[in-house]
């Protein structure tokens, strides 16, 4: 079974309108770590936010956010005011337990227009 | 900080031949880790470090992959008699080992094409 499922493998969105990029999750270890990265064209791994299983808020980093349902096993990232820069394929990837690898997603394009 | 760096980011092989690839990463980040990508897909993890000892390895990685980290610094992949499924993305991070995140930085990765 997919540990990660992003289930859509491309957008196209209108500059400066709001994204939601889907993420589900599967694993039985009540201590994970989710992640967003963003990778370019240019093939750099950016970081972009993170939330732990246990925090209690949804994480935010600037025009980011992690609309974190945990009983849904869901990790959805949220793009405001989307800009032409946040064109690039986005992963979205966990860490469960004290397992210290990263597995990620098959990622999913995002194309903004102008 | 400066952050993670490869070297180089493109390397053209024919099959059979042997390539090595350098990872550098973020300065005082203790774990090192090697994901190598390929078209359409996601990072797979490959092999991590923690200073100089290798505490897992993928299955991914056959017995033609050896990765060293000598120093606890600096890291090596180096592939032997590669094969055109070696073609793909290698990408290194690296993490401070903490209590809560441990976010994993990457570098810019090595373009491998084996023809």
């Amino acid at each position: 079974a997919q540990k990660i499922t992003q289930t859509q493998p491309g957008m196209f969105v209108q500059e400066k309108e709001a994204v939601t990029l889907d993420c589900t999750y599967d694993t039985s270890d009540p201590s994970y770590g989710l992640f967003w990265y963003k990778q370019p064209s240019s093939g750099e791994m950016i970081f972009l936010i993170y939330q732990g299983s246990y925090d209690q808020q949804n994480a935010t980093e600037g025009r980011y956010s992690l609309n974190f349902q945990k009983a849904r096993k869901s990790a959805n990232l949220v793009i405001s005011a989307s800009q032409l820069g946040d064109s690039a394929m986005y992963f979205c990837a966990m860490r469960e337990g004290r397992d210290d690898k990263i597995i990620f997603g098959k990622g999913t394009r995002l194309h903004i227009l102008p | 900080d400066t952050g993670v760096s490869q070297d180089p980011r493109h390397k053209i092989t024919k099959r059979g031949q042997n390539v090595t690839f350098r990872c550098d990463p973020i300065s005082e980040h203790n774990r090192l880790y090697w994901y190598r990508q390929t078209l359409g897909q996601g990072p797979e993890f490959l092999t991590y470090f923690q200073n100089e000892a290798q505490l897992e390895k993928s299955r991914l990685l056959s017995n033609r992959f050896s990765a060293e980290r000598p120093k606890g610094s600096f890291s090596t992949l180096e592939i032997q008699r590669t094969e055109q499924g070696d073609s793909a993305m290698y990408l290194c991070a690296s993490s401070r080992l903490q209590t809560d995140t441990d976010t994993q930085y990457f570098g810019p990765g090595t373009r491998l094409t084996v023809l």
